[in-house]
Order: structure tokens, then sequence, then C-alpha cells
């Protein structure tokens, strides 16, 4: 069975800090997607970044780095030099390769940047 | 401008009712997938549909019922049989039902038993 894992539940930094997100995953299938979305106040899930199972390069855009480590499962996301407009509750997410995708969504991390 | 409409944004219902929630596309996805948050929650897959005139219950189906007749459409419709229904819920699509393409979410509707 799928799972996605978010242990730290709110998280609070000052301006300028970097922060890392944790994403610990299970599935049995040895071909899977992970994902990120970022939902701001207004509701709405933002996508930020996919990686599929066979590419374990670390990826980094702008402000934001993935670190991907198959060996522990885990799908990292780093903010670095956050910004208050980083505030939002942020999700890591699983999909399998099969027909009836389902994305299995972890519980989130509500990330506060302070002024 | 492309992307997913939900409406309406905000909805009340008295217990006992039936209501339709409901979700168009424009960016021509085969898949769309309803989701229910809770406060402080992940999201929890409600029913999906791969193709038009075909769907699939997700793992908290019950009380729920869905749609597909159009490829662009996918209404959700929430029972009197729903026990709790209050809660955001919001719907996705992605360009095909496989794993490897990211789905793209509407702004979502919230609703509370009144």
């Amino acid at each position: 069975a799928q799972k996605v894992t978010q242990a730290q539940t709110e998280i609070s930094v000052v301006e300028k800090e970097d922060v890392t997100l944790d994403c610990v995953y299970e599935t049995r299938d040895t071909t899977y997607y992970l994902f990120w979305y970022k939902q701001p106040p207004s509701g709405e899930l933002v996508f930020l970044i996919r990686r599929n199972s066979f590419d374990e390069q670390n990826e980094i855009s702008g402000r934001y780095s993935w670190n991907f480590q198959k060996s522990t499962s885990s799908f990292n996301f780093t903010i670095t030099a956050s910004q208050v407009v980083d505030s939002a509750v942020y999700f890591c997410a699983l999909s399998e390769w099969n027909y009836g995708q389902n994305f299995v969504f972890g519980p989130g991390t509500r990330l506060s940047v302070l002024p | 401008d492309g992307g997913i409409t939900q409406s309406p944004k905000y909805l009340f219902r008295k217990e006992g009712q039936n209501v339709t929630l409901s979700c168009e596309q424009n960016l021509n996805h085969d898949a769309m997938y309803w989701y229910r948050q809770d406060p402080g929650q992940g999201l929890r897959l409600i029913y999906y549909s791969q193709i038009v005139n075909d769907f699939q219950k997700g793992d908290i189906a019950e009380g729920y019922s869905v749609s597909r007749e159009k490829k662009e459409s996918f209404p959700l419709t929430v029972t009197s049989a729903q026990k709790n229904p209050t809660a955001f819920y919001l719907c996705a699509s992605s360009i095909k039902g496989q794993g490897d393409t990211e789905a793209f979410f509407g702004q979502g509707t919230r609703l509370t038993v009144v």
C-alpha cells in the first residue's frame, strides 16, 4: 500500500532563514512518481515539482530545491532564504504507474515565515 | 484562460439535503478527481474518472456520487447519506490517468452543513 508521511505538522521560521520540509514515502512499486504541492490560504493547490523513481538527481528551481533519496525513501524540499510569501501548507504526494491513478497525499506541513 | 473552475466557492446545506458541487475544466484533460480536505489534514480521494462515462470509487466514496457525461465536467453530489459532509472539497484533473502526470486543482468549494 502507498503511504506518505510528513512528520512536521507546523514549522515557523524567520524571513531569510532556510527551511527543509521532510517527506517519507512507502510503495511496493518500482515505478512511481513524487510530487510537491503548495496550498496558500486561498485553498488552491499549486503544483511545484514532479520526480520519477528513476531520476535521483536533485533539482533546484530558484530558491527551491528538492533532494530525492531512494535509499531512505525520502523526497525533502528546501526553501532557501525564505520569504513571507512562502507561508502556506505544503503537501508531498505519491503516485504509482497504473491505470486508475491515485495520488496519495501526506498530511501536509504548515510553514509560517515571520517577517 | 485554461484551468479548473469549481462552483460555488461556499455552500451551505441543511441536514438531509443533497447538494451538487460543480467542477469544469477546459484543459482537455482525460482524468478528473474529487478530494476532500478536513481541517489540518491531507487530501482524501472520493472519486476519480479516467475517461468519459467511467469513474471509480476512491477511499471515502460512501455518501457521495459522481457522473462523467462530458470530458470537461465532473460534478460531485453529496447525499444525505454522508454523515459528516462539512469539509473543503477540491477537484483536480490530469492529462491522462497515469502516474507520470501532475494534477491541477481548482480553488475548492467549502461546504458547511447548517
